[in-house]
């Protein structure tokens, strides 16, 4: 395991469809978080899993947005009727704390969302 | 609230020069960490160091060293001898106590080095 994978790399859709985004975590981190990044911007706290339990969501996240991570392993980010605002680089990362302190996360490559 | 500020938006330099990226940042918390990413035009954010905010000992790794100041919430990033392949955006990044480890990423400064 090399680590963090997206899929797909790049994605562009049309104005109202809905799209998925896929994310592998590094296999022994239990922590997996979603971020969005716009262009000329750094990336912005969208949520974040422990396990299978999403303990946290950004308020960027609105309703259109629904992020699952079923079985503490992948996770997937789901947004409905996209609009062209969504446009934006998907980061996940993944981390493993040692204790409750941050840790590091590592990131993906990243799914590249074009609304059109 | 938690704010990382990263005044310079682009540098450019010429291969071999020294270069320092500049990361203040903005906390009430006693207990953070403190990051930096590096993300070339490839995309994906590599992980260069976390320094958490009761070692303010400066480090150094190769060619990188990073000067951390509590005195001046300050976090900064020097490049010695630069060279082509750290031609990259490069961002710092900030997480509190309490936030469960989400980080909140400076805006980034470009850099281009040029041969």
């Amino acid at each position: 395991d090399t680590g963090v994978s997206q899929d797909p790399r790049h994605k562009i859709t049309k104005r109202g469809q809905n799209v998925t985004f896929r994310c592998d975590p590094i296999s022994e981190h239990n922590r997996l978080y979603w971020y969005r990044q716009t262009l000329g911007q750094g990336p912005e706290f969208l949520t974040y899993f422990q396990n299978e339990a999403q303990l946290e969501k950004s308020r960027l996240l609105s309703d259109r947005f629904s992020a699952e991570r079923p079985k503490g392993s992948f996770s997937t980010l789901e947004i409905q009727r996209t609009e062209q605002g969504d446009s934006a680089m998907y980061l996940c990362a993944s981390s493993a704390p040692r204790t409750t302190s941050t840790d590091t996360q590592y990131f993906g490559p990243g799914t590249r969302l074009t609304v059109l | 609230a938690q704010k990382v500020t990263q005044a310079q938006t682009e540098i450019s330099v010429v291969e071999k020069e020294d270069v320092t990226l500049d990361c203040v940042y903005e906390t009430r918390d006693t207990t953070y960490y403190l990051f930096w990413y590096k993300q070339p035009p490839s995309g994906e954010l590599v992980f260069l160091i976390r320094r958490n905010s009761f070692d303010e000992q400066n480090e150094i790794s190769g060619r990188y060293s990073w000067n951390f100041q509590k005195s001046t919430s300050s976090f900064n990033f020097t490049i010695t001898a630069s060279q082509v392949v750290d031609s990259a955006v490069y961002f710092c990044a900030l997480s509190a106590g309490g936030s469960q480890g989400n980080l909140i990423f400076g805006k980034g400064t470009k850099l281009s080095v040029k041969p």
